[in-house]
């Protein structure tokens, strides 16, 4: 039930095309949803979140879509370019008492973006 | 404003020996959590500290210790090092309370052999 899975595992796409991954959860007690973006060497670093009170939130060319009866979202690239080309997580968590949750991550999905 | 730092950058150890990985948190920020990634795979997470105690442990076993110190610093231990804890353990702070946000150091990549 703390799992979150991820889709597709790897992803190519031409320069200026749209790139969609997507995740999904069981536990209905998740109330953050980031995604994270990790080049080799390097650790995540946070792209956009959003909380289950919203179904979209974008920032720039990046979109969350939120399916709350589903239990699904969904990371959306528009106007994708090769230096998006990275391996993505999204992650999910829980807050309990207002302090920061732990993070739940999913598999990941390695993104390249041809030129 | 600096980020979350971490050291050693890298680190080989043979199995049965101690390690420890430093982090400093990001500035204003008193939550950290560590994070272990193998590689291929997404983080899992270890634990968290606020305000120097232990706020949640992860399906790790007990020689996966921390240490979190007045200045939100903090420490990971691991003892009698097994091949595979061979990965990039990652650092991530918060500002806590009120704050879901996490933010990620570069990681240390420890090898075992």
């Amino acid at each position: 039930q703390q799992q979150v899975k991820q889709s597709p595992q790897s992803l190519i796409v031409q320069k200026g095309g749209i790139s969609i991954i997507n995740c999904a959860y069981e536990n209905t007690a998740f109330d953050y949803f980031p995604w994270y973006q990790q080049f080799p060497g390097k650790g995540p670093a946070l792209l956009i979140a959003i909380r289950p009170d919203v179904s979209e939130k974008k920032e720039g060319r990046f979109t969350i879509s939120f399916n709350k009866s589903a239990k699904q979202f969904s990371l959306h690239i528009m106007d994708s370019q090769p230096g998006d080309s990275a391996t993505y997580f999204c992650a999910a968590s829980t807050h309990g008492s207002g302090n920061t949750g732990k993070l739940i991550f999913g598999q990941g999905t390695t993104l390249q973006v041809k030129p | 404003e600096t980020g979350v730092t971490q050291s050693p950058t890298h680190l080989i150890k043979t199995r049965g020996q101690q390690v420890t990985l430093r982090c400093s948190s990001q500035s204003g920020h008193n939550t950290v959590s560590w994070y272990q990634q193998a590689l291929g795979q997404g983080p899992q997470f270890i634990f968290q500290y606020y305000r120097e105690e232990e706020n949640g442990r992860g399906n790790f076993p007990p020689r996966f210790s921390g240490l979190q110190f007045p200045n939100y610093s903090s420490e990971l231990n691991v003892n009698a090092l097994e091949l595979d804890d061979s990965a990039l353990y990652l650092c991530a702070s918060s500002p806590g309370t009120g704050s879901y946000e996490q933010y990620f150091g570069p990681g240390t990549r420890l090898t075992v052999t």
